[in-house]
C-alpha cells in the first residue's frame, strides 16, 4: 500500500495568514493527489484534484502544488470558514489511501 | 446536481453482517467513467477507503478487509450497496458513499454519511 504522511497534524493560523499543509507519498503517485476539507460533523469536500486543479466553487485562496512524492496545499489568507480538518488522498494505486489529516484552527 | 445518501441499520451486534445502501441522483452508474466508492471514518479519526464499483461493474476492494466486503449496484434504481460480514466493535464508524466522475482518481462528491455502531 502507498503510505501518505501528512504534516503538520495540527495548525493554528491568524486571520489573513498564509498556511501550508504537506503530504508525502511512500512512492511516486504521478500527481494523482486530491485535497479535502472536512468541517465538524460534515462530509469531506473536494478542494483540489490532480495535485493542482481547483474544484469548481472553491475559493481561489486555495492552491495545490507538487509532483512525484511531495505535495502541498496552500491557503493564501486564512478565513474563519477555513477551520476544519484537511486530508490528502492518493488515487494512483489501489488501495487508495488518505493522509492522517491536519486540523486547522483560527488563532 | 449530484446527491448521494447512505442508509443502514444504525446499530448491529458483533458477528452480524452490515448492509448499506447508497441512493444517488444526478448521474447514472451505467454511464462510462462513473464510480461509486465507500469510505469510513471512526469517530474522531481519519478516513479509510473500503471499496469502489465502476460503471462497467469492475470492483476494487481494500485488501485489509477484502474477504469481508462485497460491493454491488442496481443501475435501474440508482443505488449502490456495500455488505460487510463479521462486524466487530472496531467497525463502528460513519460510512460514506462517494461519486467519482470520468474515471477520475478522487471523489468528486460525498454523501452525508451514516453512523453504524456495533455493540452487544
Amino acid at each position: 500500500d502507498i503510505q501518505m504522511t501528512q504534516s503538520p497534524p495540527s495548525l493554528s493560523a491568524s486571520l489573513g495568514e498564509t498556511v501550508s499543509i504537506e503530504c508525502r507519498a511512500s512512492e511516486d503517485i504521478y500527481s494523482n493527489l486530491a485535497w479535502y476539507q472536512q468541517k465538524s460533523g460534515k462530509s469531506p469536500q473536494l478542494l483540489i484534484y490532480y495535485a493542482s486543479s481547483l474544484q469548481d466553487g472553491v475559493p481561489s485562496r486555495f492552491s495545490g502544488s507538487g509532483s512525484g512524492t511531495q505535495y502541498s496545499l496552500k491557503i493564501s489568507g486564512m478565513q474563519p470558514e477555513d477551520e476544519g480538518v484537511y486530508y490528502c488522498l492518493q488515487g494512483s494505486k489501489y488501495p487508495w489511501t488518505f493522509g492522517g489529516g491536519t486540523k486547522l484552527e483560527l488563532k | 446536481q449530484v446527491t448521494l445518501k447512505e442508509s443502514g441499520p444504525g446499530i448491529l451486534q458483533p458477528s452480524q453482517a452490515l448492509s448499506l445502501t447508497c441512493t444517488f441522483s444526478g448521474f447514472s452508474l451505467s454511464t462510462y467513467g462513473m464510480r461509486v466508492s465507500w469510505i469510513r471514518q471512526p469517530s474522531g479519526k481519519g478516513l479509510e477507503w473500503l471499496a469502489t464499483i465502476d460503471w462497467d461493474d469492475d470492483k476494487y476492494y481494500n485488501p485489509s478487509l477484502k474477504s469481508r466486503l462485497t460491493v454491488s449496484k442496481d443501475t435501474s434504481n440508482n443505488q449502490a450497496f456495500l455488505k460487510i460480514t463479521s462486524m466487530d466493535s472496531a467497525d463502528t464508524a460513519t460510512y460514506y458513499c462517494a461519486w467519482t466522475s470520468n474515471s477520475g482518481y478522487y471523489f468528486d462528491y460525498w454523501g452525508q454519511g451514516v453512523m453504524v455502531t456495533v455493540s452487544s
